[in-house]
């Protein structure tokens, strides 16, 4: 099985940087997701890492280091609309691909 | 855009009624999961099917719950019966790996068994 750790809820200032962490132990490893939910709505998927190192789409980077089980999100110039809770997901074996293992999600408040 | 379509929308029963929720996957897509939310356990995955063949239901409990593709435009999760406990966000999700690894989530069904 999989254990997955983020914090709870982060807060930052528009225009901020803000750095989410996530830590993982698992059986099996196939690539690590993040996703976004505004409060209501469904997750939306934001990046994936499968090998080591930064992926950098826009405002949002993620990076990934499997020999430490370690992820961060990585939010740029913050902006009212990025409140909202980041769901870190740890992918399952090739065999078993998209069954995805969430952690609990990490409430972001982006104040003015 | 492509998405996952789910109903109903919201859901009320009481408890011991059969509750059924419905999810079309996006077109193409060949992997289907249902997952449900609650603010104690978060997002629990509870069975996902490829190409229509179950893969893994072991997330969910077998006495009430049963999850099918009748075809590939549809899948269904009824619980029968319904208790309290299983009053969640239910979304149902779609991908296929050979259109990336994000998979997409449907608007969910919140369910609620007074």
């Amino acid at each position: 099985g999989q254990n997955i750790d983020q914090p709870t809820e982060m807060t930052a200032t528009e225009g901020a940087i803000v750095q989410i962490n996530c830590t993982y132990q698992t059986s099996g490893f196939n690539g690590l997701f993040w996703y976004q939910q505004h409060a209501g709505e469904a997750p939306t998927f934001l990046s994936y890492n499968v090998l080591d190192g930064l992926e950098e789409k826009g405002r949002f980077s993620s990076f990934l280091s499997r020999s430490k089980g370690y992820s961060y999100l990585l939010l740029k110039e913050l902006q009212m609309k990025d409140s909202a809770s980041y769901l870190c997901a740890v992918g399952g074996t090739t065999d078993s691909w998209g069954k995805l293992q969430f952690g609990a999600g990490t409430q972001v408040v982006v104040t003015p | 855009d492509a998405r996952v379509t789910q109903t109903p929308r919201h859901k009320v029963t009481e408890m011991g009624q059969e509750v059924t929720m419905r999810c079309q996957p996006i077109l193409g897509h060949n992997t289907v999961f249902w997952y449900r939310q609650t603010m104690m356990q978060g997002l629990e995955l509870l069975a996902y099917f490829r190409n229509r063949a179950p893969l893994d239901d072991s997330g969910m409990p077998k006495d009430r719950f049963s999850a099918e593709m009748p075809d590939a435009t549809l899948a269904t999760l009824k619980i029968q019966p319904s208790e309290p406990r299983d009053s969640a966000v239910y979304f149902c999700a779609s991908g296929s790996r050979n259109q990336g690894w994000g998979y997409t989530f449907g608007s969910g069904t919140r369910l609620t068994v007074v």
